[in-house]
């Protein structure tokens, strides 16, 4: 079935190094979204992309969308301990577009 | 405050007890969902809802029912939990009935079923 995977699982980096998380998907989206979960909080959306080889950036946040729609990532800037939380991507399935699937998540530590 | 609100935050109930978690948007949102996340395995769909009577089932709908008799209302009931319900459960909503917009989730509901 269409799956959804993000690397890596866990990062763990140094206060003011720079950060990636990759997502690919099996399948062709017509958008992808990322949202942030802080440790004993709730997903919160970051942005969504749609359009094919776009980039959009967040102050520290950068965020792409692979020219084949099936790949995606977030690259953060010098994190900072408030960067800490688990990052997801997510798309919406081929079978209906009101069905929405997230991948797995990474996880990111930042050592002060 | 534009938010959705669910109801408990952490409940630890008995296999078979009948239980409803409740789910509440102010935003007008017409889209509705709820996930449920297990360490590992990231967050799954469960049911969503189009709008008022209109749900449909996600990927792991087993064990749930929903009802959406109110447009702000969205609440998840298991007739009869089980321990392998025992989960983080949350609820989101989203302006349209598409996914181009993003979720706003609830706070999540710990629920440890024994």
């Amino acid at each position: 079935g269409q799956q959804v995977m993000q690397i890596p699982q866990y990062q763990h980096v140094q206060e003011g190094e720079d950060f990636t998380t990759y997502c690919n998907s099996s399948t062709t989206l017509s958008n992808i979204q990322w949202y942030k979960q802080r440790p004993g909080g709730h997903p919160v959306f970051l942005i969504q992309l749609v359009k094919s080889g776009e980039v959009k950036k967040q102050k520290r946040l950068t965020f792409q969308f692979g020219e084949a729609k099936k790949n995606s990532s977030l690259h953060i800037t010098a994190t900072q301990t408030t960067d800490v939380g688990t990052y997801f991507c997510a798309g919406p399935k081929m079978d209906s577009s009101y069905k929405l699937i997230f991948g797995s998540g990474t996880r990111l530590l930042v050592r002060p | 405050e534009a938010q959705v609100t669910q109801n408990p935050r952490y409940l630890i109930t008995v296999t078979g007890k009948k239980l409803t978690v409740t789910c509440s948007q102010n935003m007008n949102h017409e889209y509705m969902s709820w996930y449920r996340q297990d360490p590992g395995l990231g967050l799954r769909q469960i049911y969503y809802s189009m709008n008022v009577e209109v749900t449909d089932k996600g990927d792991v709908p087993e064990g749930y029912k929903v009802s959406r008799k109110e447009k702000r209302n969205f609440p998840l009931i298991l007739e009869s939990p089980s321990p392998n319900q025992t989960s983080l459960y949350f609820c989101a909503s989203s302006l349209t009935l598409s996914t181009n917009y993003g979720y706003t989730f609830g706070s999540g509901t710990r629920l440890t079923v024994v």
